[in-house]
C-alpha cells in the first residue's frame, strides 16, 4: 500500500540545522509532487512547499524562503526537508504528504497519505 | 491566523448530524479552487477525508459529505459516531499566497 514513512523526534538548539526525511513506498516515487506541512502546538497546519520528485524542482512558501531546503534521493525513494537557523517557534510536528492525483501538479491538488510527521523540538 | 476561517469547535451527540463551515475569500475558495477536507487524530497522519469540494475517498463512509458555494465550504457529518470524536481541517489554494492554505481546524467533540 502507498505509504510514507519520516525520520525520528529531533530535538535542536537555536540557531541550529534540522533535516527530516520521509520514505516513499507502494507507488512510483517519481510521478506525485510531495509537499511539507508543520503544526506547531496548538496551532493548525501550515504548508512549507514542495518538491518535484522527478526533476528536484522546488517552490517554498514566502515565509519560509531563505531557510528552507527539500531536496530527495530517488535511488532510495526519499524526500528530505531541512531547515535552518531554527528557532523557537519552528518546533512543531512536520508531516510530508503526497500530492494526488498522481500525475498533476496545480492548485487542484490535495495530499494524500501522509506521513505519521515527526516532532522537531527547538530549545536551548 | 490561518487563511481559511472555522470555528474552533463543534459537538453533537451520537446520531446526531455536525456540519463544520471553512470561510475564505475571493483568492481561494471564492477563485473556485476545490476544497478539500481531512480528518486528523493527535499523534496520526492526518486523513483525507473529501477531495474536491465533495468526493470521498474509497474507504470513507458515506455519512460523510462536502460542500462549497461561493466563498465557503461545509463538511456535514451525519450518524455521529464516537469514533468520529478528532480534529477536522479545511485545504484549498490561495493565489494571492501562490500555496496551498489551511483552516484553523475545528474540534469535533461527540457527547
Amino acid at each position: 500500500q502507498v505509504q510514507l514513512v519520516q525520520s525520528g523526534a529531533e530535538v535542536k538548539k537555536p540557531g541550529a540545522s534540522v533535516k527530516l526525511s520521509c520514505k516513499a513506498s507502494g507507488y512510483t516515487f517519481t510521478g506525485n509532487y510531495m509537499h511539507w506541512v508543520r503544526q506547531a502546538p496548538g496551532q493548525g497546519l501550515e504548508w512549507m512547499g514542495w518538491i518535484n520528485p522527478n526533476n528536484g524542482g522546488t517552490n517554498y512558501a514566502q515565509k519560509f524562503q531563505g531557510r528552507v531546503t527539500m531536496t530527495r534521493d530517488t535511488s532510495i525513494t526519499t524526500a528530505y526537508m531541512e531547515l535552518s537557523s531554527l528557532r523557537s517557534d519552528d518546533t512543531a510536528v512536520y508531516y510530508c504528504a503526497r500530492a494526488s492525483p498522481a500525475g498533476t501538479h496545480g492548485p487542484y491538488n490535495w495530499f494524500d497519505p501522509w506521513g505519521q510527521g515527526t516532532l522537531v523540538t527547538v530549545s536551548s | 491566523q490561518s487563511v481559511l476561517t472555522q470555528p474552533p469547535s463543534v459537538s453533537g451527540a451520537p446520531g446526531q448530524r455536525v456540519t463544520i463551515s471553512c470561510t475564505g475569500s475571493s483568492s481561494n475558495i471564492g477563485a473556485h479552487y476545490d476544497v478539500h477536507w481531512y480528518q486528523h487524530l493527535p499523534g496520526t497522519a492526518p486523513k483525507l477525508l473529501i477531495y474536491a469540494n465533495s468526493n470521498r475517498p474509497s474507504g470513507v463512509p458515506d455519512r460523510f459529505s462536502g460542500s462549497k458555494s461561493g466563498t465557503s465550504a461545509s463538511l456535514a457529518i451525519t450518524g455521529l459516531q464516537a469514533e468520529d470524536e478528532a480534529d477536522y481541517y479545511c485545504q484549498s489554494y490561495d493565489s494571492s499566497l501562490s500555496g496551498w492554505v489551511f483552516g484553523g481546524g475545528t474540534k469535533l467533540s461527540v457527547l
